[in-house]
């Protein structure tokens, strides 16, 4: 079974623009969870969706934004960057909603220039 | 919310030396897992271990829910051990998934 991929790999924006990440959970999983790893700030939760509706939100401005898709495939979008957001976006599946394995993908490094 | 300490913050031992890393969280959870970072940055499932023992190969974790903390054992250490151990706590009412600690950074020399 293929596991969590996420796109692109690598990124570079300036200040200003908006991005959009995009990840594919294991086949079957319904939930997917996105975090936020900076050195400053550790690992973060950004938001989990669960059969394309939110599910939790995690302590992030409404710049940052996500969704899913019916195929559980999920995008998050973070708008107006700034050099904070400069950071490596984990994804993460499992199959259900909470008290579960979750597991990663290889995670998109963001630059923010 | 839930808070969740990791301990030591740093770690070097001589490849063929054992480890405990330690790992305490402030309230009940309903869920634990233990991942491995790799130099690339993907976070590798060592455990799922909300309560209890389990091994796996040379590592081994144990969790004492009802006194908080988890510890993770790394026996016979090898330098591919090396890279950085994250504890991580699920609590269904916290309004979070996962609820990572700092992690604790292993350097295993040769």
């Amino acid at each position: 079974k293929a596991g969590v991929t996420q796109t692109p790999r690598y990124l570079i924006k300036t200040r200003g623009q908006q991005v959009t990440l995009s990840c594919s959970p294991i086949s079957g999983h319904r939930s997917v969870s996105w975090y936020q790893q900076t050195p400053g700030q550790g690992l973060q939760f950004l938001f989990e969706y669960f059969s394309e509706t939110q599910r939790n939100k995690g302590n992030f401005p409404g710049r940052f934004s996500g969704r899913q898709f019916s195929n559980s495939r999920s995008e998050m979008n973070v708008s107006t960057l700034e050099l904070g957001d400069s950071a490596l976006y984990l994804c993460a599946s499992s199959w259900r909603a909470w008290q579960e394995t979750q597991y990663f993908g290889p995670g998109t490094r963001l630059l923010v220039l | 919310g839930i808070q969740v300490e990791q301990s030591p913050p740093d770690l070097i031992l001589q490849e063929g030396a054992n480890s405990t890393l330690r790992c305490n969280f402030s309230d009940s959870v309903n869920n634990l897992q233990w991942f491995h970072q790799n130099p690339w940055g993907q976070l590798i499932n060592l455990f799922y271990i909300p309560s209890g023992t389990k091994q796996n190969g040379r590592l081994s974790a144990t969790t004492v829910a009802t006194e908080r903390y988890s510890l993770l054992y790394i026996s016979s250490s090898q330098t591919t051990d090396s890279g950085v151990y994250f504890c991580a706590v699920e609590k269904e009412t916290s309004g979070s998934r996962l609820t990572f600690g700092e992690g604790t950074q292993l350097t295993v020399n040769p």
